[in-house]
């Protein structure tokens, strides 16, 4: 089956434009996660979102980040007022039940964002 | 705050050599989760283990709970063995990811 999607597959905007990620997740996942990753840097969490509970927003790094998911299906990432240390890759991830801990979590191929 | 410290960060080998990456995680994670991040930047899961050892073809996962240590061991190493190797702790406020290990095979 399909896996997990993320559009655009790169974004170069200018700093102070706005931008908008979308992730797509596997059908029937449950739970979808938004990590970043700067170049040479681990994958950061950013946001949690299982089933109709409330987010885990406890990883946005200031109030210009915001996201939402649709159901439990399509997610947006936003980011407000875009700065150069925003640069760099948005990755989404899906997992079946949301079992933090435990469960496999299946990864898109991420946005590269750039901003200049 | 969990923590999860990888190494080494770099590691050049030649092919057929027996590859080892080593994780040391804090108190608080339950599960190790093992990655592999292909050049083109797609992640996929290769293991999951909270004790003793898997094994999936050449890759070999181990854990010991005692020490807060795992390692990735790769036999008879390819140059599509190339790729960063990522460790991640699953606790309580979810995965914590070390920074990688950034793994060249060369032919």
């Amino acid at each position: 089956g399909a896996g997990v999607s993320q559009s655009p597959s790169n974004k170069v905007t200018e700093k102070g434009k706005d931008v908008e990620l979308r992730c797509d997740p596997i059908s029937g996942h449950t739970a979808l996660y938004w990590y970043r990753q700067r170049l040479g840097q681990g994958l950061e969490f950013l946001i949690y979102f299982q089933g109709n509970s409330a987010p885990d927003k406890s990883g946005l790094p200031s109030d210009r980040f915001s996201a939402e998911r649709t159901g439990e299906s399509v997610s947006t990432l936003t980011i407000q007022r875009t700065q150069q240390e925003d640069s760099a890759v948005y990755l989404c991830a899906s997992s079946s039940r949301g079992d933090r801990v435990w469960e496999t979590q299946y990864f898109g191929p991420g946005t590269r964002l750039l901003v200049l | 705050k969990n923590e999860v410290e990888q190494s080494p960060q770099n590691l050049t080998a030649q092919e057929g050599e027996f590859i080892t990456i080593n994780c040391s995680y804090s108190v608080g994670i339950s599960a190790l989760h093992w990655l592999q991040q292909h050049p083109g930047g797609g992640i996929v899961s290769l293991f999951m283990l909270s004790s003793g050892k898997k094994k999936h073809g050449r890759l070999i996962a181990t854990i010991n709970i005692q020490e807060k240590h795992s390692s990735l061991h790769i036999t008879a190493s390819h140059p599509r063995d190339s790729a960063v190797y990522i460790c991640a702790g699953g606790g309580a406020d979810g995965l914590t990811f070390g920074k990688g290990t950034h793994l060249i095979i060369q032919p």
